[in-house]
């Protein structure tokens, strides 16, 4: 089975521009959940999806935003790019199922420089 | 609030030798803990989870944690460190439904040979 796909692998962009991230969960896969990855904060939860819905919210300006279309696929979006975006950005699945929890699934994540 | 703490940020053991991350975190119910390995421009991998039951657990590669509910912690051993071993290693809990996890701040772990 693959596993968590994530486009672009690197993106270098400016200050102000906006930038979306795909995510690719495994087959069968429901949940989708964002976590960036910085030096100073470690890693964070952004938001989760689940049936094109979001779920659940960490504490994130509205900047950062997220959908889930209906085949489970991910976008995340950062508008307005500040320097200290610049992160590692995770993307997880996970399978759902009820009466349990699931673990997470981790793609190898898309590195965001902003200059 | 849900804390997760990693109290060293590095740890260094000889390979051969064991291998103890330490984690504890803060309880409001009863937590799902996890480990996460994180080598080099890649993701996390996992390593292993306590959901319930029984309170040792063994995982991937040889590692195994042992859940302590008095002490709050879910320190990761491994019985005898490989050069290969060297990594980020991420502790996270998540609580209810739900999947957001929380982790701890990593810790780098480095096995010389």
């Amino acid at each position: 089975k693959a596993g968590v796909t994530q486009t672009p692998r690197y993106l270098i962009k400016t200050r102000g521009q906006q930038v979306t991230l795909s995510c690719s969960p495994i087959s069968g896969h429901r949940s989708v959940s964002w976590y960036q990855q910085t030096p100073g904060q470690g890693l964070q939860f952004l938001f989760e999806y689940f049936s094109e819905t979001q779920r659940n919210k960490g504490n994130f300006p509205g900047r950062f935003s997220g959908r889930q279309f209906s085949n489970s696929r991910s976008e995340m979006n950062v508008s307005t790019l500040e320097l200290g975006d610049s992160a590692l950005y995770l993307c997880a699945s996970s399978l759902d199922r009820q009466g349990g929890y699931n673990e997470q699934f981790f793609g190898p994540g898309t590195r965001l420089t902003v200059l | 609030a849900q804390s997760v703490a990693q109290p060293e940020d590095q740890v260094n053991v000889a390979e051969g030798n064991p291998l103890t991350v330490k984690c504890t975190y803060s309880v409001s119910g009863n937590p799902y803990l996890f480990w996460y390995v994180q080598y080099p421009n890649r993701g996390l991998q996992f390593l292993l989870k306590y959901i319930t039951g029984d309170n040792l657990v063994k995982g991937s590669y040889g590692f195994e944690a042992e859940f302590n509910k008095s002490q709050t912690s879910f320190h990761l051993k491994k019985p005898s460190a490989l050069v290969s071993d060297s990594a980020l290693y991420f502790c996270a809990v998540a609580w209810a439904a739900g999947n957001k996890l929380t982790f701890g701040g990593g810790t780098r772990v480095l096995v010389k040979p």
